[in-house]
């Protein structure tokens, strides 16, 4: 069945660059998402990727995608102590519009 | 431009209660889902809505239901609340075969 996997906490320093990485299953996505939550927030979508691309980078998030392995990342360079927050992966099913499917998110801990 | 509105922002039930809560979409989308997201975890689908009609729907009871209105706004109700529907309440509109979501900041549900 579908199913989308990250790892739940991670820690980094001010200025280093982060990297959260997600699994998925359905090899029929088209689009793969990262969002955003804040504290008591909802979701910001920060960037999204076609399942036809390798990689896409927009400021200081680059998304790499393996295909091959059902494995997406996002990184973040200069990780700041504003980037903490969870961000959660999410793919869509295989036609335009259908639902999302997300990970249970990842914590991120940025320390100064 | 006004993103995706939900109201209210918090509300308390009871056990058994029914609820009513509203969705306003994104200008320019005509497509609205709505997720239920548990504490610590990812967001799960419940259903989408376009065309005043059920287009998708997740595995969710029937005590779970919505309606969509000409102008695309939205409602999920659900019945015989139970403690487990305790959960923040997301909305998300879009274009119909779109893939941009927009989230709405979501609705905290506490049954008691």
């Amino acid at each position: 069945g579908e199913d989308v996997e990250q790892s739940l906490f991670l820690s980094v320093r001010e200025g280093d660059s982060s990297v959260i990485n997600c699994t998925y299953t359905d090899s029929s996505s088209t689009y793969l998402y990262w969002y955003k939550q804040e504290p008591g927030a909802g979701l910001q979508l920060l960037t999204y990727i076609f399942s036809n691309m390798d990689m896409k980078q927009d400021q200081r998030l680059t998304v790499l995608l393996n295909k091959k392995d059902k494995h997406l990342s996002l990184r973040i360079a200069d990780t700041q102590t504003g980037d903490s927050a969870i961000y959660f992966c999410a793919e869509s099913e295989h036609n335009q519009g259908g639902k999302l499917i997300f990970g249970q998110g990842t914590e991120l801990s940025v320390k100064p | 431009d006004a993103g995706v509105t939900q109201s209210p922002t918090h509300l308390i039930k009871t056990r058994g209660q029914q609820v009513t809560l509203r969705c306003s979409p994104k200008s320019g989308h005509d497509t609205v889902s709505w997720y239920q997201q548990a504490l610590g975890q990812g967001p799960q689908f419940i259903f989408q809505y376009y065309e005043e009609e059920e287009r998708q729907r997740g595995n969710f009871p029937d005590r779970f239901s919505g309606h969509q209105f000409p102008n695309y706004s939205s409602e999920l109700n659900v019945n015989a609340l139970l403690l487990g529907d305790s959960a923040l309440y997301l909305c998300a509109s879009s274009r119909w075969r779109g893939y941009g979501y927009t989230f709405g900041s979501g609705t905290r549900l506490t049954v008691v």
